[in-house]
């Protein structure tokens, strides 16, 4: 049963990095089928897609976020990683990694999500 | 203040039908493909519905989807104190890509 998991600091101080990676296990981050993806919820609020990557590193990245998003895939480690620049208090949020599966077009597979605030 | 809207909060007592609406455009859902989630809170989103009206093996059939012009809705029949939970839809947007409406949190009287 394919399982997705969160890591990284909880906690980054406003304008540095924030980076985040999600490892992928009981299944492999290979296939043509999927894209792989990381949205975050602000407390209180709904969802927001951030970004999503191809086992082979392309990337599709929200609009509102690009010009401060990375992501890149590592095929080897079986993870995808994350990372947002010049963070402030708005990037305060649960942030999850998922997988977008192509056939359906939709997440179908969560991470439990990884709660990250961003204060001095 | 998404493209995609939905209203904050819906309501039913046990083994009533509700539904919730998902409202968007032209360049989301006139064109593309809805889902919808479901988050028992402090939980991670999960997926109940797909490409409109598809569930996922495991969804209960109590759970249904439709989409009409630029509008989707969800329904949940047979209401149960387990369904309380926010309910998101999710499409494809031209211009802005993956879109989430607000959620809606459904209570269970």
């Amino acid at each position: 049963q394919l399982q997705l998991q969160e890591s990284g600091p909880g906690l980054v101080k406003p304008s540095e990095t924030l980076s985040l990676t999600c490892t992928v296990s009981g299944g492999s981050i290979r296939g043509s089928t999927y894209y792989w993806g990381w949205l975050r919820q602000p407390p209180g609020k709904g969802l927001e897609w951030i970004g999503s990557i191809s086992e082979g590193g392309s990337t599709f990245y929200s609009p509102s976020l690009e010009s401060r998003l990375t992501m890149s895939v590592d095929t080897s480690k079986n993870h995808f990683s994350l990372k947002v620049r010049s963070v402030t208090a708005a990037d305060t949020a649960m942030y999850y990694c998922a997988r977008r599966n192509l056939d359906s077009h939709a997440f179908d597979v969560w991470g439990q999500g990884t709660k990250v605030i961003v204060s001095s | 203040q998404s493209v995609v809207t939905q209203p904050p909060s819906a309501s039913g007592t046990p083994g009533q039908r509700v539904t919730i609406s998902c409202s968007g455009s032209s360049s989301n859902i006139g064109r593309n493909a809805v889902n919808w989630y479901q988050q028992v809170p402090g939980t991670a989103p999960k997926l109940l519905i797909y490409t409109n009206t598809q569930r996922p093996s495991g969804v209960p059939d109590r759970f249904s989807g439709s989409k009409s012009g630029t509008s989707a809705s969800l329904a949940i029949s047979g209401l149960q104190s387990e369904d309380e939970a926010i309910y998101h839809c999710e499409v494809w947007d031209d211009n802005l890509k993956a879109v989430f409406g607000g959620g809606t949190k459904l209570s269970v009287l």
